[in-house]
């Protein structure tokens, strides 16, 4: 069974400084796809950075990049030049390369403070 | 990436009734879900809807109580039966565009049971 752990329910940065959300996972699988998605206040999920899992390359985009550690079965999502708009919540996801079921963590509420 | 539209974006209804939720997306589409997510907590598949036959379920959801439509490979509906406070929560129609995609989400619907 595949598990996703994020074991900081809450966090808090300020304004222009960068952040660090952990993010660990659990499978037996050998190739497979990771996530971090965003849901502000208004509901959606948004997708924020995709990595896959026989890349050795870790994902960037933009200010967000991840570090993706496959042996410590570890994938954290760094905020770099933190925005206002920033603040959500952020989810990591897993998904086996066997089909299109995800697995999401239980969340990070961000803060951004001005 | 698909454009996902979802009716109604939030509802308060009565114990005992049913609320029908409706996800529209601007292209043709493969795979198509529907989430819930409840007061502070992660996402939970309720079940993948299938173009022209029975949506298949996750453990702990039935079609008695969360009937799924998918007449086509643009719309789906879920509805939720007989409702509960137990059942306010948000609920999210996703869809992915292909094999092993990432997920995209319309705005969810926030319902509230009272």
């Amino acid at each position: 069974a595949q598990t996703v752990t994020q074991s900081q329910p809450e966090m808090s940065v300020q304004e222009a400084e960068t952040v660090t959300l952990s993010c660990t996972y659990d499978t037996s699988e050998s190739n497979y796809y990771l996530f971090w998605y965003k849901q502000p206040p208004s509901r959606q999920m948004i997708l924020v950075i995709r990595q896959e899992a026989y890349k050795q390359q870790n994902a960037t985009e933009n200010r967000f990049s991840v570090n993706f550690q496959k042996a410590a079965k570890s994938f954290s999502l760094k905020i770099s030049d933190s925005q206002l708009g920033d603040t959500a919540m952020y989810f990591c996801a897993f998904m086996p390369n066997t089909g299109n079921q995800f697995y999401f963590g239980t969340g990070t509420s961000l803060t951004v403070i001005p | 990436s698909a454009v996902i539209s979802q009716k109604p974006s939030r509802d308060i209804c009565q114990r005992g009734t049913s609320l029908t939720i409706q996800c529209q997306v601007d292209s043709q589409v493969t795979m198509m879900f529907w989430y819930r997510q409840q007061p502070g907590q992660s996402l939970t598949l309720i079940a993948t809807a299938n173009q022209g036959s029975e949506a298949t379920y996750e453990s702990g959801f039935v079609i008695d109580k969360f009937p799924i439509s998918r007449p086509n490979l643009t719309f789906s509906t879920l509805t939720v039966s007989n409702m509960s406070p137990e059942d306010s929560s948000i609920y999210l129609c996703s869809v992915a565009t292909r094999t092993n995609s990432p997920l995209h989400f319309g705005n969810g619907t926030r319902l509230t049971v009272t």
